[in-house]
């Protein structure tokens, strides 16, 4: 199993400040010439389903703001907030799919600092 | 608009079973491979189980297999999770999930709200 380990657990971000969350696959999740990796971002607020923000590790989902980019390969990756609005204020996972089982971080909470 | 709207969720005895049904509209089901992924709570995402478009291909976390079925009735849009043998730590909010390929194994597209299951006495 590939296990997906975020960091850091909790962020506190002051609003127009730039969020930096990573993700590290416990191996490389990239396709061998690491022309495709097989990541995805979500963001969860309280008490609704996850949304995709960004799959291949750096392309951003239907309607995602710019604000929001992805970047890395093979075992190493991060997403990264612009300049945080009021509503980005939430929790992220990285989900892996190069393998089955498919797997999630354990989440990064981004808060108001 | 795609929609995924789950039901069946509910109070049950541990060893006791419950059926997970998804309803979906707005896309070409059948084209689409499903999941369903459990959210314990206050914790994070974990993926269930998934069932390819044409049905072809099921695939288990370690903790669902030989207790949970994944099924699908491309005729009603539906995706179905039967669960038996469930236990205190089945406790979750059960997602149904579009994969956004036919053939499993990728990043979900649309979740549907999700279905509270309680395993409890």
């Amino acid at each position: 199993e590939i296990v997906m380990t975020q960091s850091p657990a909790t962020l506190s971000v002051s609003p127009g400040e730039r969020a930096t969350l990573s993700c590290r696959a416990s191996q490389s999740i990239s396709s061998s010439n690491l022309a495709w990796h097989n990541l995805a971002w979500y963001q969860q607020k309280p008490g609704q389903s996850p949304r995709l923000l960004i799959y291949g590790a750096s392309i951003r989902a239907t309607g995602i703001p710019v604000r929001f980019s992805g970047s890395g390969s093979g075992t190493e990756f991060t997403l990264t907030i612009s300049s945080l609005q009021s509503e980005d204020f939430a929790v992220y996972y990285c989900q892996q799919y190069a393998d089955w089982p498919l797997t999630f971080g354990g989440g990064t909470k981004v808060e108001i600092k | 608009e795609v929609q995924l709207v789950e039901s069946g969720g509910g109070l049950v005895e541990p060893g006791g079973s419950l059926r997970l049904s998804c309803a979906a509209s707005g896309f070409s089901f059948s084209n689409y491979a499903m999941s369903w992924v459990r959210q314990a709570p206050g914790k994070g995402l974990e993926w269930v189980s998934a069932i390819s478009g044409s049905d072809y291909g099921i695939w288990y976390a370690d903790s669902a297999k030989g207790r949970f079925t994944i099924s699908r009735d491309n005729s009603k849009n539906t995706l179905y999770l039967q669960m038996n043998s469930l236990r205190a730590d089945d406790t979750a909010i059960y997602f149904c999930a579009k994969d956004s390929q036919g053939n499993g194994g990728h990043d979900f597209d649309y979740w549907g709200q999700g279905s509270l299951v309680t395993v409890s006495s």
